[in-house]
């Protein structure tokens, strides 16, 4: 097992860019979120899968944001026009259906800066 | 909406103090994650709490959840400067699936 992976690392885009985000969960984990972290703050919920069907999604998801688990395995997150309000690091954590305590377990995160 | 609140912010202290972090809300969690942060990577998960009046122990940190479900705290003694970071709590409820988290606090404990 080794863990939530997300790619990239880092990613700079001029503004009006689109961007692709992608996360790979633990591989018997069945729920996937996506939350956003600006600086000083804490992780703001973005939208959650369970399996391949995108079972909520936040106000903050504007209809520049997209997100896909089309197998119900990895997941990726789309930014259309990217704008400099964007720049964050972008979040992937999954979690396993029947665990009552709903534990998410974190990757390391993207960090999308836009110039 | 959820809100959860930290306090404090931010916290300086000396190798050896102890120390205490507050997380309260108006709004009663099911369960509540306690997590720790390091600057460039994502959270990573210190512990779940679950019934009213819980308390945890992972080694010098203690973690209790309200007896209401609504606060918990996050106690570390003999604090080192490993355990800089920043805490986050996190809460779920019933009805969601996804954690509400705390704005965070920002520990640095000096050698």
């Amino acid at each position: 097992d080794t863990g939530v992976s997300q790619d990239p690392r880092h990613k700079i885009t001029k503004r009006g860019q689109n961007v692709t985000f992608r996360c790979d969960p633990i591989s018997e984990h069945n729920r996937l979120y996506w939350y956003r972290q600006t600086l000083g703050q804490g992780p703001e919920f973005l939208t959650y899968f369970q399996n391949e069907a995108q079972l909520e999604k936040s106000r903050l998801l504007s209809d520049r944001f997209s997100a896909e688990r089309p197998k119900g395995s990895f997941s990726t997150l789309e930014i259309q026009r990217t704008e400099q309000g964007d720049s964050a690091m972008y979040l992937c954590a999954s979690s396993f259906l029947g665990q009552a305590n709903t534990e998410a377990f974190f990757g390391q995160g993207t960090r999308l800066t836009v110039v | 909406t959820q809100l959860l609140e930290q306090s404090p912010q931010f916290l300086s202290i000396q190798e050896g103090e102890n120390l205490t972090v507050y997380c309260n809300s108006s709004s009663v969690f099911s369960s509540l994650q306690w997590y720790r942060q390091e600057p460039g990577e994502g959270p990573v998960l210190l512990v779940t709490v679950v019934t009213g009046g819980e308390v945890k122990k992972l080694k010098r940190l203690t973690f209790q959840f309200g007896d209401a479900r609504k606060d918990s705290s996050l106690h570390i003694t003999a604090a080192q400067p490993g355990d800089t970071g920043l805490y986050l709590c996190a809460g779920a409820d019933t009805g969601r699936r996804a954690l509400t988290f705390g704005s965070g606090t920002r520990l640095q404990v000096q050698p």
